[in-house]
């Protein structure tokens, strides 16, 4: 069973520019979230998508946004880059709402995106 | 406020040496506490997931225990190994409704030397 994968693993923008991140769950998973990484912030959740809809957001500026397709591939795009944005963005998939509890439901990390802003 | 605060923040141990990471939390209501691994460059991997009633888990060389009352964890790595160096991550949830209430700490990073 292949796991999560994002791309791309390695970004560098220049400040106010857009950025896309992809992200492919583990087959059959239907929840994915999306997690900022900083090494003095550790891991902050961002948002999490579950069939095709947001199901939870966290306490981010409406420039970091996300979508999730039919298949439950998804998207995460950051508008207007700013330095502070550099890190690694982790996406998790789980089955977590497909007749698991969340108690013990796992997710599933992928390796990340490392985005640095210049 | 609901906060997860682990240490030490770094480790060095020499390979082959037990060693003891702690987490204490303030989250409430309690769900459940995970410990996840992450090898430098790559994403976290679960260790072990531990609701209120349980006291203790096993993940091979890692055991967890969890003290709900006192609101502290521990984790326990036996006979350290040169692929134990990695950042353990506490992760505590306060309730069962969804991904945005999971709380993280900031890591100890471990390092294990030959």
């Amino acid at each position: 069973k292949a796991g999560v994968t994002q791309t791309p693993r390695y970004l560098i923008k220049t400040r106010g520019q857009q950025v896309t991140l992809s992200c492919s769950p583990i087959s059959g998973h239907r929840s994915v979230s999306w997690y900022q990484q900083t090494p003095g912030q550790g891991l902050q959740f961002l948002f999490e998508y579950f069939s095709e809809t947001q199901r939870n957001k966290g306490n981010f500026p409406g420039r970091f946004s996300g979508r999730q397709f039919s298949n439950s591939r998804s998207e995460m795009n950051v508008s207007t880059l700013e330095l502070g944005d550099s890190a690694l963005y982790l996406c998790a998939s789980s089955d977590w709402g497909q007749g698991r509890s969340f108690l013990n439901t796992e997710a599933f990390f992928g390796q990340g995106t490392r985005l640095t802003v210049v | 406020k609901n906060q997860v605060e682990q240490s030490p923040q770094s480790l060095i141990i020499l390979e082959g040496k037990n060693c003891t990471l702690q987490c204490n939390y303030t989250v409430s209501p309690f769900s459940n506490l995970r410990w996840y691994k992450q090898d430098t460059g790559r994403g976290p991997v679960s260790l072990t997931i531990m609701t209120f009633s349980e006291n203790t888990k096993s993940n091979g060389r890692y055991t967890a225990t969890l003290d709900a009352d006192t609101k502290q964890s521990s984790l326990h790595i036996t006979a350290s190994q040169l692929s134990d160096s990695a950042s353990y991550i506490c992760v505590v949830s306060h309730d069962q409704t969804g991904a945005n209430n999971l709380f993280f700490g900031t890591g100890t990073r471990l390092t294990v030397i030959p």
